[in-house]
Order: structure tokens, then sequence, then C-alpha cells
């Protein structure tokens, strides 16, 4: 079946520009995050969706960060004001509910110039 | 910050059983242990996970202590395909509790 969806896959911005990313998460997956991975660096938490709970924006790293999820389906993480050091991959990750494993897609690969 | 321990990085022969070690000494009773591993330019991907018994699907086994302190992830037959960085997460399966921490991971080279 389907996995998880992300776009763009690659994304190239001017400091100071707002950018939008998108995940469409596997059918029926109750849960959603986001996470963002530096060059050659590990995976950073950001944000996780469940249900109609309150947002766990515990990992954003800064108010430029935010993020939104339509009901159970799409989300978008929104990075206002970027800065050179907001070049990453971002990945989204979705699971059928608080104790499944997490199902991955291949991430948006943003450059900011 | 990531509760485990886990090597920085290990080769092993194409075709040989692949057994990569992680450290877990302060596991809580309520927590998991899972593996993840991530090919170059791809998201993570799901392995296996178990809570104290050992645990083999159709990508590997999970050997788990009997102190739960550490375990082992053994791919039995290697492959160059899984060539990766692997990564070794515990993590409480309770409402509430659900960032995974990833740490550097082991990066697991197959040789031909």
């Amino acid at each position: 079946g389907a996995g998880v969806s992300q776009s763009p896959s690659n994304k190239v911005t001017e400091k100071g520009k707002d950018v939008e990313l998108r995940c469409d998460p596997i059918s029926g997956h109750t849960a959603l995050y986001w996470y963002r991975q530096r060059l050659g660096q590990g995976l950073e938490f950001l944000i996780y969706f469940q249900g109609n709970s309150a947002p766990d924006k515990s990992g954003l790293p800064s108010d430029r960060f935010s993020a939104e999820r339509t009901g159970e389906s799409v989300s978008t993480l929104t990075i206002q004001r970027t800065q050179q050091e907001d070049s990453a991959v971002y990945l989204c990750a979705s699971s059928q509910d608080y104790y499944s494993p997490l199902h991955f897609g291949n991430g948006t690969r943003l450059t900011v110039t | 910050d990531a509760k485990t321990t886990q090597p920085t990085s290990m080769d092993c022969a194409e075709g040989r059983a692949a057994n990569l070690p992680c450290n877990h000494s302060t596991i809580s009773g309520n927590e998991y242990v899972y593996w993840y591993r991530q090919i170059h330019s791809q998201g993570p991907q799901y392995i296996i996970h178990g809570l104290k018994n050992n645990e083999t699907n159709e990508m590997a086994s999970l050997i788990i202590t009997e102190d739960r302190k550490s375990s082992t992830l053994i791919l039995p037959h290697a492959t160059l395909r899984d060539t990766a960085v692997y990564y070794c997460i515990v993590r409480a399966v309770i409402q509430g509790a659900q960032k995974l921490v990833f740490g550097q991971g082991t990066r697991l080279t197959i040789n031909p």
C-alpha cells in the first residue's frame, strides 16, 4: 500500500522567505510526527499529533516553526523567515496509534541560501 | 537524550550474520526496545521491537538480555543492501510518551 508521502522532495529558498512542507500520512494512521535531520546528524524530534489531542510541540526550535494537521490526514510544517541553520532534511512519520511502530517518508531536503 | 549506547561503526562480510549490540542500562519496566535503520537518502525504516522476550520477524531477530540492560539485533544473512545506519531506541508505550529519541546509531557496512 501507499506509504508516507512528503512534498516537495527538495526545496531551495532564500534566507528570510517562508516555506511550507507537506506530509500525507498512511491512511488511517492517527499519529503523525515531524523530525529534522541535519547533514550527518541524527534525527531531532519537532512535533507530534495524536488524534484530536493537543499536539506535543516540545521539539520546535523557535517560534518561527509551526505545524498543523487537518483531522487525521495531511499535515503542513511551516518555517517563517528561514535561516541558513534551518537547512536540513525534514522527515514526517505516521503510526496507526500511539503504541505502533512509526513509518517514515523520505523527507523534504530544505536548503536555505 | 537518547538512553542507548551503540558502537559508532561496524563491518560485516556479505552472507554472514551481523550482530549489532545496544546498551540500555537505564531502561524502565514499561519501555520497549525498538530498532530502525536508515539507508542513505531515505527515511528510517522500522525493523523490530520487543519488551523482554526475544523476537523474530522476516527482517531480523532481537535478543534482549534477561536483565533488559542490553540487546542485540541480528541480521542472519547480511546482504549489501543492509548497509545502513542502525538505531536502537527505548520507548515507553504509554499515551503521552511518544517521542522516539534517536541517537547517532551504528553505521553498518556490509562488505562483498
